[in-house]
């Protein structure tokens, strides 16, 4: 079965550090993709990033950059000069290939917070 | 447009009493998921639905059930509502090959 545990359940940096958000994950299957997503204190659950499993290239967005590493099953995400705008629970998900519908496995979520 | 949609946004309800919580997608979308989200659990898969036509459990099923009215309806019900129950529930949808999953707003359900 998948898993996906994020260990940090909270975190709490002061603004303009810089922060990782750790994800590791469980699957027996080669060919999968991962996921994060943001839930800010409104509620909503706001798309963030894609990553298959034949694709291990870092990748960044603005201030936002992703490190996928299959050796430690890992798929680290981390916010450049954090802004009290990223305050937020991040969510790591997986999924595995196959059939026409993708269950994803969410991790338990962590909660940062950005002090002003 | 509006992506994914669903009503209500919040309920009360009694212990024993049933409903139905809607969702709608309008990006043509072949699957749609329900899923639970509970303090320090991540999101939980209720029911799935592959395509139009076709349902399936996911982690958590009991005490629910599910239809699929069209390619982009899928609603939730709640038979008889307990406690354990109470949380928020999200409609998500994707393009299934794709992957992807787009979330409602979600529904903050709590049973008395």
């Amino acid at each position: 079965a998948q898993k996906v545990t994020q260990a940090q359940t909270e975190i709490s940096v002061v603004e303009k550090e810089d922060v990782t958000l750790d994800c590791v994950y469980e699957t027996r299957d080669t060919t999968y993709y991962l996921f994060w997503y943001k839930q800010p204190p409104s509620g909503e659950l706001v798309f963030l990033i894609r990553r298959n499993s034949f694709d291990e290239q870092n990748e960044i967005s603005g201030r936002y950059s992703w490190n996928f590493q299959k050796s430690t099953s890992s798929f680290n995400f981390t916010i450049t000069a954090s802004q009290v705008v990223d305050s937020a629970v991040y969510f790591c998900a997986l999924s595995e290939a196959g059939g026409s519908a993708r269950q994803l496995t969410f991790g338990s979520g962590t909660q940062l917070t950005v002090l002003p | 447009n509006a992506g994914v949609t669903q009503t209500p946004k919040f309920q009360v309800l009694k212990t024993g009493q049933s409903m139905t919580l809607q969702c709608a997608q309008d990006m043509n979308h072949n699957s749609m998921y329900w899923y639970r989200q509970d303090p320090g659990m991540g999101l939980r898969l209720i029911y799935y639905s592959a395509s139009e036509g076709t349902t399936d459990k996911g982690e958590v099923p009991n005490g629910y059930n599910v239809s699929r009215l069209n390619k982009r309806e899928f609603s939730l019900r709640l038979e008889s509502a307990a406690p354990s129950q109470t949380s928020v529930y999200f409609c998500a949808s994707s393009d299934g090959e794709l992957g992807t999953q787009y979330f409602g707003p979600g529904t903050r359900l709590l049973v008395l």
